[in-house]
């Protein structure tokens, strides 16, 4: 089974500080992939990024970086110099990497992390 | 162009009612899913479409009835719901090959109330 666990609930930080979300998973799939999705208050949840199991490298989009630990099984999410419009629910979530033609798998989600960033 | 539309936006129903959600992208997704989120919860999946053909169903009850007509739509028909039905319901496609396989992008979602 999948699990996703982010133990952060809510976060509150002043604007322009760094902040960083965390996210532990369980997986027996061998192959899986990765997410980070943000749902502000419109209820729309929005792709942030994608991360297949194999490729460990980190990623840096912008204000937003991404760190992808396999051995402590971690994808942490750190927003530098925050801003309010950052403020929204972050959510993780993982799924199977099927092969090609082996159809889709649902995303299993953690329960989120509410992140307000105060002006 | 990443856009899934549903429709309707919100949505009140008595519990003898029928009415049905939809969906629809235009992004040559072959698969296609339904999540409902209660609120302060995270979305939890019902269904899963993968080239038209129902290839998973999260032992949602008989009450939810999902329809992918083609590769383009998705219905949700709902029949006989209960107040605990009432929730925010999703609609996600992706790519099932390439690059991008899996990345799936939401809709807005449908707010119903089951009264």
């Amino acid at each position: 089974a999948q699990k996703v666990t982010q133990a952060q609930t809510e976060i509150s930080v002043v604007e322009k500080e760094d902040v960083t979300l965390d996210c532990v998973y369980e997986t027996r799939d061998t192959t899986y992939y990765l997410f980070w999705y943000k749902q502000p208050p419109s209820g729309e949840l929005v792709f942030l990024i994608r991360r297949n199991s194999f490729d460990e490298q980190n990623e840096i989009s912008g204000r937003y970086s991404w760190n992808f630990q396999k051995s402590t099984s971690s994808f942490n999410f750190t927003i530098t110099a925050s801003q309010v419009v950052d403020s929204a629910v972050y959510f993780c979530a993982l799924s199977e990497a099927k092969y090609s033609g082996g159809g889709a798998d649902g995303l299993t989600f953690g329960k989120g992390t509410h992140l307000i960033i105060q002006p | 162009d990443t856009e899934v539309t549903q429709t309707p936006k919100h949505l009140v129903m008595g519990m003898t009612n029928k009415k049905s959600l939809k969906c629809e992208q235009h992004m040559g997704h072959r698969a296609m899913y339904w999540y409902k989120q209660k609120a302060k919860k995270p979305p939890e999946l019902m269904f899963v479409y993968s080239y038209e053909k129902l290839s998973i169903n999260e032992s949602v009850p008989s009450r939810f009835s999902p329809e992918c007509p083609n590769s383009s739509l998705l219905n949700l028909h709902l029949h006989a719901l209960q107040p605990e039905d009432s929730a925010l319901y999703l609609c996600a496609s992706s790519h099932l090959q390439g690059l991008s396989k899996n990345i799936q992008y939401f809709g807005a979602g449908t707010r119903l109330s089951v009264l």
